[in-house]
């Protein structure tokens, strides 16, 4: 089956400092990419929806310049985190939704997920 | 708005007891309906889904689950549960521009 990657699966850092994480599809091509951030025990929260070669769709609630993503081609998309703070501090997980005989299945294929810790 | 509910935070069940995880959405428009298992430590994988067609849907692992459009429902069923059935389970819609809602997810136990 399709599959998703993403790196890296633990990251720490500094307060204010930027963190890039990266989501790849392995087989297939992701025309629109999905970002989520899950808080323990709770459910996944869409931050921002990309496409391939736009801009990114926010959320509302969800700061556009402190989580910067970026799809600039149909296999990556990356979510920096700048200036990081302890607050973003979270289960950071991606998916995609690829194309499959031209067509657009609608089934999500998810990432390993990234849990950042912002010291 | 569109919002996905499942109303059970977190089941216990013994081996081989039957389980329904309920799942309710709001929107009235052509929905594309999942669940979604999150096994300990592993990422989301999917379970089942449901686009068109017969209601009742089969999944992986023995699970399905049924669309009911008139109660706005997609509740998911296992006749006997396993051990190894023990992960979080998340309902989630499809509306529109390939965007998903999920539901809060259900933390389901299974007893030896």
């Amino acid at each position: 089956g399709a599959v998703v990657s993403q790196h890296p699966s633990w990251v720490i850092c500094k307060s204010g400092t930027s963190v890039k994480i990266e989501c790849r599809s392995l087989d297939f091509q992701a025309t629109t990419m999905f970002w989520y951030r899950q808080f323990p025990k709770q459910s996944l929260m869409l931050m921002a929806t990309s496409n391939e070669g736009s801009k990114a769709t926010y959320e509302q609630g969800v700061e556009k310049d402190k989580f910067l993503i970026n799809h600039a081609s149909l296999t990556l998309s990356t979510l920096t985190v700048t200036s990081a703070h302890p607050e973003d501090s979270s289960f950071y997980i991606c998916s995609a939704s690829g194309l499959a005989g031209g067509y657009n299945t609608g089934e999500l294929f998810f990432g390993e997920g990234s849990r950042l810790t912002v010291l | 708005a569109q919002s996905v509910s499942q109303h059970n935070h977190h089941v216990i069940l013994s081996e081989a007891a039957s389980l329904e995880l309920g799942c309710n959405y709001s929107y009235g428009g052509t929905v594309n309906l999942f669940w979604y298992v999150q096994y300990p430590g592993q990422h989301l994988q999917l379970l089942l889904k449901y686009f068109s067609g017969d209601p009742l849907v089969k999944g992986i692992k023995g699970f399905e689950a049924e669309f009911i459009k008139s109660k706005f429902s997609f509740n998911l069923r296992k006749p006997s549960v396993q051990w190894s059935d023990t992960a979080e389970y998340f309902c989630a819609v499809i509306s529109s521009a390939s965007k998903i809602i999920f539901g809060s997810g259900t933390r389901l136990s299974i007893r030896p």
